[in-house]
């Protein structure tokens, strides 16, 4: 059974950039949420997708932005990257079922932005 | 928003020693899971435990719902425990979860 997973590992960009994250969801998982950690910090919710569209959104501005594909994985997109944005970027996976749903992690992606 | 609390922000151990991790959380929640978090930044599923009490080997958690706190026991501690222990909750609906600040755990051998 193949748990999340991320790419890539680590990404170095220019501030400026634009930046896409990947992400696929545990096996039976049909929803993925994007959280951002920075250094020291507890994840923090960026959004997350359901059936292809974005449910629910965190405390961060547009240049942020994601997309679900039919089979469930998921992108993040960042525009004009800021240093402020290097961070470990985590995907999360659940089975939609109501609320309470058990989160599932991937290994995350660390980007720097220099 | 909801407020996740967890102390000690530190704690340091010898290998063998017990501990109790806390998270105190400011309004009802419909899950609550604990993670460890590995030097490489893997979130680890420890316990989903939105109440009750649950055991896994040497670790074990407990959730009073209408106290609004859990608890993450360790015990007989080895130096592959230590790591960054979060605590994170769930209300409104929608799965998202609002993460505490972190335990950071090291064992000592």
């Amino acid at each position: 059974d193949a748990g999340v997973t991320q790419s890539p590992t680590h990404l170095i960009k220019t501030r400026g950039q634009q930046v896409t994250l990947r992400c696929s969801p545990k096996s039976g998982h049909d929803t993925v949420s994007w959280y951002q950690q920075a250094l020291g910090q507890g994840p923090q919710f960026i959004f997350q997708y359901y059936e292809e569209e974005e449910r629910q959104r965190g405390n961060f501005p547009d240049r942020f932005s994601g997309h679900q594909f039919p089979n469930y994985s998921s992108e993040l997109n960042v525009n004009a990257l800021l240093l402020g944005d290097s961070a470990l970027y985590l995907c999360a996976s659940s089975y939609f079922r109501d609320h309470g749903d058990e989160q599932y992690f991937g290994p995350g992606t660390r980007l720097t932005v220099t | 928003g909801i407020q996740v609390e967890q102390s000690p922000p530190d704690l340091i151990l010898q290998e063998g020693a017990n501990s109790t991790l806390r998270c105190n959380f400011s309004d009802s929640v419909n899950n609550l899971q604990w993670f460890h978090q590995n030097p490489w930044g893997q979130l680890i599923n420890l316990f989903y435990i939105p109440s009750g009490t649950k055991q896994n080997g040497r670790l074990s958690a407990t959730t009073v719902a209408t106290e609004r706190y859990s608890l993450l026991y360790i015990s007989s501690s080895q130096t592959t425990d230590s790591g960054v222990y979060f605590c994170a909750v769930e209300q409104g609906g929608y799965s998202t979860l609002t993460f505490g600040k972190g335990t950071m755990l090291l064992v000592s051998p």
